[in-house]
């Protein structure tokens, strides 16, 4: 079935530093979202993607539409102490109105 | 507005008990969804809706039943509770404006079968 793989799986960096992960896939798709998972809560919509080559800002995050519409970048920069959780991206499956969600990059920031 | 909200917060059952899982959304979004979540697995579809009275299965949905009765309302069943459905559950809805596709979850219900 269609994946999506995420990178890093987790990651330690220390606080103001600048962080990127990113999620591939074998697959092409028109749509592209992250998502970002306190602890204990749902995830939370940060970023919606929806044209190839599109980099989007919000506040301290900036994320980019691959331009082969496999893959998306997630960057956060000048990390604080609550960018701490789970980042996932998601993408719909074209035709459908299903969606998949890659398995997560654990952030975790040491002040 | 509330968004989307869950009922129970938690719930242990045990083997072969029966439960329902109650989504409400006050937005008025036409799409919802039920997700599985487990750790190191990200998320996983288990029966979503595209409207009022309509269902229709995702990627793991054996062992689950859904209804959409009304708009707002999602919910999702557990007929005989196995320990393989011991997770977290998550509701979601995606509004009906043409070309946007985000989903928004409410804060989920923890499952434990014993």
């Amino acid at each position: 079935g269609q994946q999506l793989n995420q990178s890093p799986q987790s990651m330690f960096i220390q606080e103001g530093e600048d962080v990127s992960m990113n999620c591939t896939s074998s697959s092409i798709f028109n749509t592209w979202l992250w998502y970002k998972q306190d602890p204990g809560e749902g995830p939370v919509l940060l970023i919606a993607l929806y044209k190839a080559g599109e980099l989007t800002s919000n506040g301290r995050l900036t994320a980019q539409f691959g331009t082969t519409r496999k893959d998306s970048f997630l960057n956060i920069s000048a990390s604080i102490p609550s960018d701490v959780g789970i980042y996932f991206c998601a993408v719909r499956l074209s035709g459908t109105y299903k969606y998949i969600f890659g398995t997560g990059t654990r952030l975790k920031v040491l002040a | 507005n509330a968004g989307v909200t869950q009922t129970p917060k938690f719930r242990v059952l045990k083997t072969g008990q029966s439960m329902t899982l109650l989504c409400a959304q006050d937005m008025n979004h036409e799409y919802m969804y039920w997700y599985r979540q487990d750790p190191g697995m990200g998320l996983r579809l288990i029966h979503y809706s595209v409207g009022e009275g309509t269902t229709a299965k995702g990627e793991v949905p054996d062992g689950y039943n859904v209804s959409r009765l009304k708009k707002q309302n999602f919910l999702l069943g557990l007929e005989s509770a196995a320990p393989s459905q011991t997770s977290v559950y998550f509701c979601a809805s995606t509004p009906p404006r043409q070309g946007l596709y985000e989903q928004y979850f409410g804060p989920g219900t923890r499952l434990t079968v014993t």
